[in-house]
């Protein structure tokens, strides 16, 4: 079925920079294309960044356009993303998802990283 | 604001049938066959109920269908039970290559 463990959430200063990381395990990792999508407390869902399969072919959300960056290590079975200059309105609960080949949609989510933007 | 809209909460009783609407446009569900929805539990993470519009993933209950006209789809939860109780979000790909996320449903069991 698969299985997707986000890490590298924390506590940042407004401006400041934080590296997601998001390992991927019990499926074929460089076959699917990857998202991240994140969540603000109390807040819905909002689509972040996702990238193609063969590690380029990136595509972002106006609202974080220029300052994350979504990168992925197929040798090593894991996502990235790198976020810089990080805003109060960026504090969320970070999900890796998985674009589905058979299921073309987000079909296995990983539990989250809480990224937290503030003095 | 979301770029797809719902309605921020719906109810029914046990045994009723509910439908969550989500409105788009012409650039996104009118568009494409790429409409889905989630289920998510208070905590938990979000859980594929339907895709490409009408399909249902493997294990998910036959009392999720989707649907949909024109620029609306349509989640139907059929013969409701407790555990249905939860946010439901409708997503959909849209012609700028992005994915969006209409606000979130919150589904009240009577």
């Amino acid at each position: 079925e698969g299985q997707l463990v986000e890490s590298g959430g924390g506590l940042v200063q407004p401006g400041g920079s934080l590296r997601l990381s998001c390992a991927a395990s019990g499926f074929a990792f460089s076959r699917h294309w990857m998202h991240w999508v994140r969540q603000a407390p109390g807040k819905g869902l909002v689509w972040v960044s996702r990238i193609i399969n063969d590690e380029t072919g990136t595509i972002y959300a106006d609202s974080v356009k220029g300052r994350f960056t979504i990168s992925r290590d197929n040798a090593k079975n894991t996502l990235y993303l790198q976020m810089n200059s990080l805003r109060a309105e960026d504090t969320a609960l970070y999900y890796c998802a998985r674009g589905g080949i058979v299921a073309n949609a987000f079909d296995i989510w990983g539990q989250g990283t809480m990224v937290t933007v503030s003095s | 604001q979301s770029a797809l809209t719902q309605p921020a909460s719906v109810s029914g009783s046990p045994g009723q049938s509910i439908t969550i609407p989500c409105f788009g446009t012409s650039s996104d569900v009118g568009s494409y066959k790429l409409v889905s929805w989630y289920q998510q539990h208070p905590g938990k993470a979000p859980k594929l109920m339907i895709y490409e519009d009408t399909k249902r993933p493997s294990g998910v209950s036959n009392r999720f269908s989707g649907s949909k006209s024109g620029n609306t789809a349509s989640l139907t939860i059929s013969g409701l039970q407790a555990e249905d109780e939860a946010d439901y979000y409708c997503s959909s790909y849209a012609s700028r290559r992005v994915w969006e996320f209409g606000g979130g449903t919150k589904l009240t069991v009577l």
